[in-house]
């Protein structure tokens, strides 16, 4: 247990359908974010959020829409996607500034995506 | 950021030590050294970091060359369980950059009864 919470932990998406990933977090932190894993790659940032504010996008298709309506959730929202769009999708949370700060990454479980 | 090289994988006996290495000769006067790994359908998880002096916690132990331009992750007795991808990672001061990481392809450790 991290205290990164994602759901669904799997789904299956049509190219037409839409469709929204959820993380969830209650660890206090103020930085949150998505990465993408897909078979034999490494793990690629795809969007990051500071209080709220998107600080970046790391040249994401617009079928990937992020939203992040408070510090504690994060929403990653799905349409028109491609079957190379299957993959695990990551959301970490982590802190940001002070002196105590680690800069620990925390992790969810992931959603695993497969689009037919 | 800066870039890190690591072995594409490596083995292990259980129970024996592990010494997973990592070359990052670009390294910044203010970069950290950051180890996480991700076991088999798991999310990755922090093990340890470090700036310029070896650090010890209770998952590993982090040694830093002097120059820094090199560290190891050491698991004094590896288990089946820490078979896993283990991935080297350096992040900038908190001040310059948004807190993101930027994962490389890592060393898959595996571990052998």
């Amino acid at each position: 247990e991290t205290g990164v919470t994602q759901t669904p932990r799997h789904l299956v998406m049509g190219m037409t359908n839409k469709k929204s990933l959820k993380c969830e977090q209650h660890l206090g932190h103020n930085a949150m974010y998505w990465y993408k894993q897909s078979a034999k790659k490494p793990l690629e940032l795809m969007f990051v959020y500071n209080f709220k504010e998107q600080t970046e996008n790391n040249s994401v298709p617009s079928r990937f829409s992020p939203e992040c309506p408070n510090s504690s959730h994060l929403f990653l929202h799905l349409h028109t996607l491609q079957p190379e769009d299957s993959a695990l999708y990551l959301c970490a949370s982590s802190p940001l500034g002070g002196a105590k700060n680690t800069g620990e990454l925390f992790f969810g479980e992931g959603s695993r995506l497969t689009v037919l | 950021d800066a870039k890190t090289t690591q072995p594409n994988s490596m083995e292990s006996n259980e129970e024996e030590p592990v010494h997973l290495p990592c070359n990052h000769s670009t390294i910044s006067g203010t970069d950290y050294i950051h180890w996480y790994r991700q076991l088999p359908s798991q999310g990755p998880e922090y093990v340890i970091h470090g700036l310029t002096s070896n650090v010890n916690n209770r998952m590993a132990s982090l040694a830093i060359a002097e120059d820094r331009k090199s560290s190891t992750l050491i698991l004094h007795r590896a288990t089946l369980r820490d078979a896993a991808v283990y991935y080297c990672i350096l992040r900038g001061a908190f001040s310059s950059n948004t807190g993101k990481l930027i994962f490389g392809q890592g060393t898959t450790l595996q571990v052998k009864p």
